[in-house]
């Protein structure tokens, strides 16, 4: 069965500095996309980042950037200069299998 | 713009009573529609997807079901809930397989 996997149900960082949450994935598809959501206390579901398999640049929004590898079925997801305002559940989903991973539980520190 | 509306947005059901959650998409035309199931502080169950009106396809045989009566309208449904139905329910839709979800602002259940 496809799966999506997250190994740290929970994390924190300190404000301004830099975090990386980990992701793998199996799926059988030759073509596929990745994706990283963040679920904020209020609970509503925000598109981060996203990551076409067939491209070997990896995605970047902002202070968002992703490393994926895909020999490996990895997708992490690094934060910069991290903010108060980050604290989240985060997210890594296979939506071509509709799979999201138990998800990431982060805490920004002042 | 395509928006997604969900309601209600809190729900309190006792055992046994009937449920109905609406989802809407505005917008767009034929979607894919989704309901996921979040148990606190927990991931996303698939509960069922659509691709066009009348089509339903069910991940979690349980008490719930799931009908579209329109192409833009995705209800989650039961007869008689059970403790194990309390969670928080989201609806989302999708455009394409680049597109990733948008997801309604979510109904939380609990069932008493």
């Amino acid at each position: 069965a496809q799966t999506v996997t997250q190994s740290q149900p929970e994390m924190s960082v300190q404000e301004a500095e830099t975090v990386t949450l980990s992701c793998t994935y199996d799926t059988s598809e030759s073509n596929y996309y990745l994706f990283w959501y963040k679920q904020p206390p209020s609970r509503q579901m925000i598109l981060v980042i996203r990551q076409e398999a067939y491209k070997q640049q990896n995605a970047t929004e902002n202070r968002f950037s992703v490393n994926f590898q895909k020999a490996a079925k990895s997708f992490s997801l690094k934060i910069s200069d991290s903010q108060l305002g980050d604290t989240a559940m985060y997210f890594c989903a296979c939506l071509n299998d509709m799979r999201f991973g138990a998800g990431t539980r982060l805490t920004v520190k002042p | 713009s395509q928006t997604i509306h969900q309601w209600p947005a809190t729900l309190v059901q006792p055992v046994g009573s009937p449920l109905s959650l609406e989802c809407t998409v505005e917008g767009t035309s034929n979607p894919n529609l989704y309901w996921y199931r979040q148990a606190a502080g927990r991931g996303l169950q698939l509960l069922f997807y659509s691709v066009g009106i009348g089509q339903i396809s069910s991940e979690v045989p349980q008490n719930l079901s799931a009908s579209r009566p329109q192409d833009r309208q995705f209800i989650l449904s039961s007869k008689k809930l059970l403790l194990s139905d309390s969670g928080f329910y989201l609806c989302a839709w999708r455009q394409g397989r680049y597109y990733g979800y948008t997801f309604g602002s979510g109904t939380r259940l609990t069932v008493v």
